[in-house]
């Protein structure tokens, strides 16, 4: 099976621009997860969606991030205006659906840099 | 409010010895333990996991222990091999609540295995 799909790969932005990344996931998961993980650190959870609800979103910082998941399948992360501690790697995940942590796969992630 | 930690930043060992990677976590609400492995510029990859009702798990060449009293978690790998190198992290999750597959991530362990 096709695994999770995340573009772009790389990304170098100036701070206060403004930066989009895409994310497909395995087909039929119903669940969707955005990770944040700054060099260092593990990834940390920004949100999830259950098809294209909302299920945590509460790490996500709401003046400047947004994401989307328009007809329950891929989804869109934003960041409007990009600061110079956004620089990280943003990962996707899916799983075929909430509780089931042993389907949770990564993509490889979008490596952002804000300088 | 790290929940999850991993106090040991890299670990090196000979091919063929074992590896052990430690985990401790702080709260007590989680009941399900996995590790993942991420090699440079890919996604984690789920390896390993553990039920808070099990001590001990295996598969293969790994092997997971839990001490649920001392909070504590630990990843055997034997023996090790040169593609084992990568960076080791710990997760734990609370499966059943709204949430459950939420993951909490430790800060990452990079084992290098040495020839």
């Amino acid at each position: 099976e096709a695994g999770v799909a995340q573009s772009p790969r790389y990304k170098i932005i100036e701070k206060r621009q403004s930066v989009a990344f895409w994310c497909n996931p395995i087909s039929g998961h119903a669940t969707l997860y955005w990770y944040q993980q700054i060099l260092g650190q593990g990834p940390k959870l920004l949100i999830q969606f259950q098809n294209n609800g909302v299920v945590d979103d509460s790490q996500l910082p709401k003046d400047r991030f947004s994401a989307e998941r328009l007809k329950g399948v891929d989804s869109t992360l934003k960041i409007q205006p990009a600061k110079l501690e956004d620089s990280a790697v943003y990962l996707c995940a899916s799983s075929p659906e909430g509780g089931k942590v042993y389907g949770y796969t990564f993509g490889s992630g979008t490596r952002l840099t804000v300088v | 409010d790290q929940q999850v930690k991993q106090n040991s930043p890299s670990l090196s060992v000979q091919e063929g010895r074992i590896s052990i990677l430690n985990c401790d976590y702080t709260n007590s609400m989680f009941d399900y333990f996995l590790w993942y492995k991420k090699y440079p510029a890919e996604g984690p990859t789920f390896l390993i996991s553990i039920s808070s009702i099990k001590d001990k798990n295996e598969d293969g060449r790994f092997t997971v222990f839990l001490n649920k009293s001392a909070k504590h978690l630990s990843l055997h790998i034997v023996p090790s091999q040169p593609g084992d190198s990568a960076v080791y992290f710990c997760a734990a999750t609370r499966r059943f609540t709204g949430t459950a597959s939420k993951l909490t991530f430790g800060t990452g362990t990079r084992l290098q295995v040495t020839l």
